[in-house]
């Protein structure tokens, strides 16, 4: 597995700004990706970041709202532009390793609370 | 487009029993994987075990195990002498195979289920 950290654990920001969250790996990745986590809810995948290359968006979400950047193999911000409250979630950060087709391992998450 | 069911929102078990969780998914492909992944109260999601759809045998990690019916499309966890540790939120997943046409690396997640471990 990897060991993967997210800055900042949790934040309370005002509508209208933007929040930018960092995930950092122990390691050289070849995939990192980007899931919502609404309250109570599953996990829905916002987009794969790509080194080197814009990130691959899933549908209904886009680029002016969620720019992401991964600059690196082991590093990748998401940054939340314009809030309102319904973007109050969780967000965390996954990698895949390539050790196992397949398998992803989680950060631990940012909580953001937009009021 | 896959989807994964998880139709128990809770369930409760007693230390030391075994308690198994559901999990049903819909697709029509035939190469993918599937996963159940934990995640307590810290909000870490935790990778619990991993099956392989071309595998026939269920995969086992320690206490963990599946029940995996490919042509029924049902994937259950089993957990074996529960542990107060054990209680989190456990969420069935779903990826493409490398091989399925238009695959990603994209998880599919269920809902959810949250399992309380009572001493």
């Amino acid at each position: 597995s990897a060991v993967i950290s997210q800055k900042p654990s949790r934040d309370i920001c005002q509508r209208g700004t933007s929040l930018t969250i960092q995930c950092q790996v122990d390691s050289q990745v070849t995939m990192m990706f980007w899931y919502r986590q609404q309250p109570g809810q599953s996990l829905t995948l916002i987009a794969t970041a790509n080194q080197g290359s814009e990130a691959t968006y899933e549908s209904g979400f886009v680029i002016d709202k969620f720019p992401i950047s991964r600059p690196n193999l082991t590093f990748s911000t998401l940054t939340v532009s314009n809030m309102s409250p319904e973007d109050s979630s969780i967000y965390l950060c996954s990698v895949r390793t390539g050790m196992k087709v397949g398998e992803q391992y989680f950060g631990p998450g940012t909580r953001l609370t937009v009021t | 487009a896959q989807t994964v069911t998880q139709s128990q929102p809770e369930m409760s078990v007693q230390e030391a029993e075994t308690v198994t969780l559901s999990c049903t998914y819909d697709t029509s492909e035939s190469d993918y994987y599937l996963f159940w992944y934990k995640q307590p109260p810290s909000r870490q999601m935790i990778l619990v075990i991993r099956q392989e759809a071309y595998k026939q045998q269920n995969a086992t990690e320690n206490r963990f195990s599946v029940n995996f019916q490919k042509a029924a499309k049902s994937f259950s966890l089993k957990i074996s002498d529960s542990q107060l540790g054990d209680a989190a939120m456990y969420f069935c997943a779903y990826r493409s195979g490398e091989f399925s046409p238009g695959g990603s690396e994209k998880l599919v997640f269920g809902k959810g289920m949250k399992l309380t471990v009572n001493p």
